[in-house]
């Protein structure tokens, strides 16, 4: 079985400034790892993935997360927020023997203050 | 954005009557889920299908039924509603790759007095 914990519920930060979302899971076989982003009203969608390869993901609009399988990690950050980036951010995971279940984190809400 | 529509967008409704969500894609994907989001509990899992007339429970399926007649349509019904059913009801749909992506469509926000 699989969980995922997303160490923070609310993450205020002003514009401008670095953020981590941090994301921890729990798995006995290999996963495939998402965050995924809800504006507010919204439904959920894809921001990034890691699947395979490099550790280290891109979004288009410059986040980035990086697997590490040590820590069983995928912290999403970003060098500089903008007031648009507000919204709640999930982490997920989703097994590698394939099927239907991707787990979900809580969600951490991202605050950014001008 | 994935064709996916749900309607009603909003719904208020009394405790005990039946209340059927409905979920509509048009990008022809093979799953279909049906997730409740509560603060605090992120997105559970309610019911999901795999093909048409092929369905199966998530971790809190008590109290809800789906139906999936057609590729593009997957239902979900609350049998006799409860105020702990009041939430918001997102659907999602994936093309069943091995890594699971899935979309998800704008939500049913349901409160259940």
């Amino acid at each position: 079985a699989q969980s995922v914990t997303q160490l923070d519920s609310q993450v205020p930060v002003f514009e401008e400034a670095p953020v981590e979302l941090r994301c921890n899971y729990s798995s006995s076989v290999s996963v495939y790892l998402f965050w995924y982003v809800q504006y507010p009203n919204q439904g959920l969608q894809l921001l990034l993935k890691y699947l395979s390869g490099s550790t280290l993901v891109e979004s288009i609009n410059g986040f980035e997360a990086e697997f590490n399988k040590s820590q069983t990690s995928f912290h999403l950050r970003k060098p500089s927020v903008h007031i648009s980036d507000t919204a709640e951010y999930f982490c997920a995971v989703s097994p590698d023997t394939g099927g239907f279940k991707t787990i979900f984190g809580a969600g951490t809400r991202l605050f950014v203050k001008a | 954005d994935a064709g996916i529509t749900q309607s009603p967008r909003h719904k208020v409704t009394e405790t005990g009557t039946p209340v059927t969500l409905r979920c509509h894609q048009t990008e022809n994907h093979r799953y279909m889920y049906w997730y409740r989001q509560d603060p605090g509990h992120g997105l559970r899992l309610i019911h999901y299908s795999y093909g048409v007339k092929d369905t199966d429970k998530g971790e809190v399926s008590d109290g809800y039924s789906v139906s999936r007649s057609k590729t593009e349509d997957f239902l979900l019904t609350l049998e006799s509603a409860t105020s702990s059913q009041t939430s918001v009801y997102f659907c999602a749909i994936s093309p069943g790759t091995v890594y699971n992506e899935q979309f998800f469509g704008p939500g049913t926000r349901l409160t259940v007095l």
